[in-house]
């Protein structure tokens, strides 16, 4: 089964704080995700990459950057902390070509202080 | 780019109901359509998908097919039971991106 593990099930951080979420997926897929999920507005893509080192922005990148130096891993950085950051974060990962399903990790819940 | 258009919820139905959950979508050519469930406290499962008109996914007792003519993909099951509250995503898949719509949170009483 493919597994996608995200370091961290909850996290609290403060303003201003720099702060990493890390990805690691353990089937060799090509593409890797982090959405946000927020009440009320589903999950919306912040980022995506297709290869190591390549990345291509989301619906709302802004914010956010993000580091493939390995196929496997997938890291998100919020490059100052907001409470507007305060979400749960999904990693999900993928084969390419197209048609293939995304699997999930098991989210982070950050909050922000 | 592709969008989707899902039951607004939340559902809440008895043990044993017929659940039925619609869905529909925009989309460029014929993308893959996936249904993805979110238990409580959960990340995201696949349920089931279809990658053709036509094609029928099921599992857990849950069915949708995939429908061309009215771009549909809707979700049923004949008898529900308390272990399938949760979130329910329908999802088309375009351009290696899934594109998630807000869910339909269904819950089942006793």
């Amino acid at each position: 089964d493919v597994k996608v593990t995200q370091s961290s099930r909850y996290l609290v951080k403060r303003t201003g704080e720099k702060v990493f979420l890390e990805c690691v997926q353990d089937m060799d897929h090509e593409n890797m995700f982090w959405y946000r999920q927020d009440p009320g507005l589903g999950l919306r893509l912040i980022y995506f990459s297709y290869d190591v080192k390549m990345k291509e922005k989301g619906d709302i990148p802004e914010g956010y950057s993000v580091s493939r130096e390995k196929k496997e891993r997938f890291s998100l950085i919020l490059e100052s902390a907001s409470t507007n950051q305060t979400s749960m974060y999904l990693c999900a990962s993928s084969l390419a070509p197209e048609r293939t399903e995304a699997f999930f990790g098991q989210g982070t819940r950050l909050t922000v202080v | 780019g592709n969008s989707v258009t899902q039951m607004e919820g939340p559902v809440t139905l008895s043990e044993e109901a017929f659940l039925t959950i619609n869905c529909t979508y925009t989309a460029t050519g014929y993308p893959s359509l996936f249904w993805y469930v979110q238990y409580p406290g959960e990340g995201l499962q696949l349920l089931l998908k279809a990658t053709k008109a036509d094609d029928k996914g099921s599992n857990k007792g849950f069915e949708a097919t995939y429908r061309k003519e009215t771009t549909s993909f809707h979700l049923e099951k004949g008898s529900v039971q308390v272990s399938d509250s949760a979130v329910y995503f329908c999802v088309p898949l375009g351009a290696q991106k899934l594109v998630f719509g807000q869910g339909t949170r269904l819950t089942i009483n006793p």
